[in-house]
């Protein structure tokens, strides 16, 4: 069966962690993407990866890390310097030779305590 | 800097009406758009893609057109159902070395009566 995963669904973080969010997927897919969702916005990207070994910063990166060391997953890495992390996150992946269309996790809800 | 704005916001319709939800966007050199359906507290189901040469799309009650040069899309859902209740989601791709990017709208909260 197909598709994107993340985990875990939902992730509660203290003031001062890190955490990381887990994105899998087994669509073959080279290009992968990390997005944020808050009320009433629009989808805004944090990083995105063309390939493996290859990550650049999208349009709200601060606060963030990402690594693409397998073509498969591609993990995000909310850190401390991170303002205002609770918010929806949801992990895209981009499949460029036919139809070009993106496909989406399930998200994670983040909630900082 | 690439703008999607979807109107309405909101939209409560009776069951079995036909309906058209808006999307514009500010730059018209797209390679393509997408359209969205997002369940609450899930993620993103693609509808329907339409690229930048083509003019409309159809998946089963789904229609959704573009009108590049307008900077324009609708999508239409016709004899629409219950079951249709979610926030739907316009995203233009850009063009060049916009590619890598989808520009999303707020989307419009659909909600079908019984």
């Amino acid at each position: 069966d197909g598709g994107i995963t993340q985990s875990p669904k939902y992730l509660f973080r203290k003031e001062g962690q890190n955490v990381t969010l887990s994105c899998e997927q087994n669509l073959n897919h080279d290009a992968m993407y990390w997005y944020r969702q808050d009320p009433g916005q629009g989808l805004r990207l944090i990083y995105y990866s063309q390939i493996v070994n290859d990550f650049q910063k999208g349009d709200i990166a601060e606060g963030y890390s990402v690594s693409r060391e397998k073509k498969e997953s591609f993990p995000l890495t909310v850190t401390s310097a991170q303002k205002n992390p609770t918010a929806f996150y949801l992990c895209a992946s981009r499949e460029r030779r036919s139809t070009d269309t993106q496909y989406f996790g399930p998200g994670t809800r983040l909630t900082v305590l | 800097k690439q703008e999607v704005t979807q109107i309405p916001a909101a939209l409560s319709v009776p069951e079995g009406e036909n309906l058209v939800l808006n999307c514009s966007f500010t730059d018209s050199a797209i390679y393509n758009l997408q359209w969205f359906r997002q369940d609450p507290g899930k993620g993103l189901t693609s509808l329907l893609l339409i690229q930048s040469s083509q003019r409309e799309q159809t998946s089963g009650r789904l229609n959704a057109s573009l009108d590049k040069s307008s900077g324009r899309s609708t999508l239409y859902i016709a004899a629409s159902q219950p079951g249709d209740s979610a926030t739907y989601l316009c995203a233009v791709r850009g063009s060049g070395g916009s590619n890598y990017k989808l520009t999303f709208g707020k989307g419009t909260l659909l909600t079908v009566n019984p």
